[in-house]
């Protein structure tokens, strides 16, 4: 059992570059969330789905694209990368509302 | 303003030591959910406890503790017998209404703790 596989784990772009960052749960999970992590400031929400063909913004949604078209994946999107957006990104999964999360195991981004 | 704040920012024991991780939230709501994660060094998150805003007892698993208290917002994390395995980043989150019917985890800045043999 897989439980939440990111893809890929580490990936450098140059600035206004794009990329796409894959994330699949075997756990037939509704809800899906994608994390950034950066020092001091815990994890903070991105975008986050609450079923297949849903998606809603999160706290931090600038610059980010996601889609949710299977139910067991969900895709993040960098249109064009800025160095702010240099991060740790976390997708994670949940059965349902104010259940635990699992976690992916992070994508290290570095945008130069 | 901080809804989750753990102001340990760094916690260092020597192994076998006692250590509590403090955690304390802001919420005006009166059902709410609270979470304990660990970040060890490889970097996953891994689930702890979920405590809901109805139950304040305390809770106990193998070495950990967890003490929950309404009337300061503080749920209070202890490692017993720290191992050097327990060296990681530990986070607290608050989980909230947000939008659209849904609730999202709100986290702590964590606590670094490093277990020193």
């Amino acid at each position: 059992n897989a439980g939440v596989t990111q893809t890929p784990k580490f990936r450098v772009l140059k600035t206004g570059q794009s990329m796409t960052l894959l994330c699949a749960q075997d756990m037939n999970h509704e809800y899906m969330y994608w994390y950034r992590q950066d020092p001091g400031m815990g994890l903070r929400l991105i975008h986050y789905s609450v079923g297949e063909g849903t998606t809603a913004k999160g706290e931090v949604p600038d610059g980010y694209n996601v889609s949710r078209l299977k139910k067991q994946n969900f895709l993040l999107g960098l249109e064009s990368a800025a160095p702010s957006q240099t991060s740790v990104y976390f997708c994670a999964s949940s059965y349902k509302l104010n259940t635990e999360a699992f976690f992916g195991q992070g994508t290290r981004l570095t945008v130069v | 303003a901080q809804k989750v704040t753990q102001a340990q920012t760094e916690i260092s024991v020597v192994e076998k030591e006692d250590v509590t991780l403090d955690c304390v939230y802001e919420t005006r709501d009166t059902t709410y959910y609270l979470f304990w994660y660990k970040q060890p060094p490889s970097g996953e998150l891994v689930f702890l406890i979920r405590r809901n805003s109805f139950d304040e007892q305390n809770e106990i698993s193998g070495r950990y503790s967890w003490n929950f208290q309404k009337s300061t917002s503080s749920f209070n994390f202890t490692i017993t017998a720290s191992q050097v395995v327990d060296s990681a980043v530990y986070f607290c989150a608050l989980s909230e209404p947000f939008s659209g019917g849904y609730n999202k985890l709100i986290f702590g800045a964590g606590t670094r703790l490093a277990v020193h043999p």
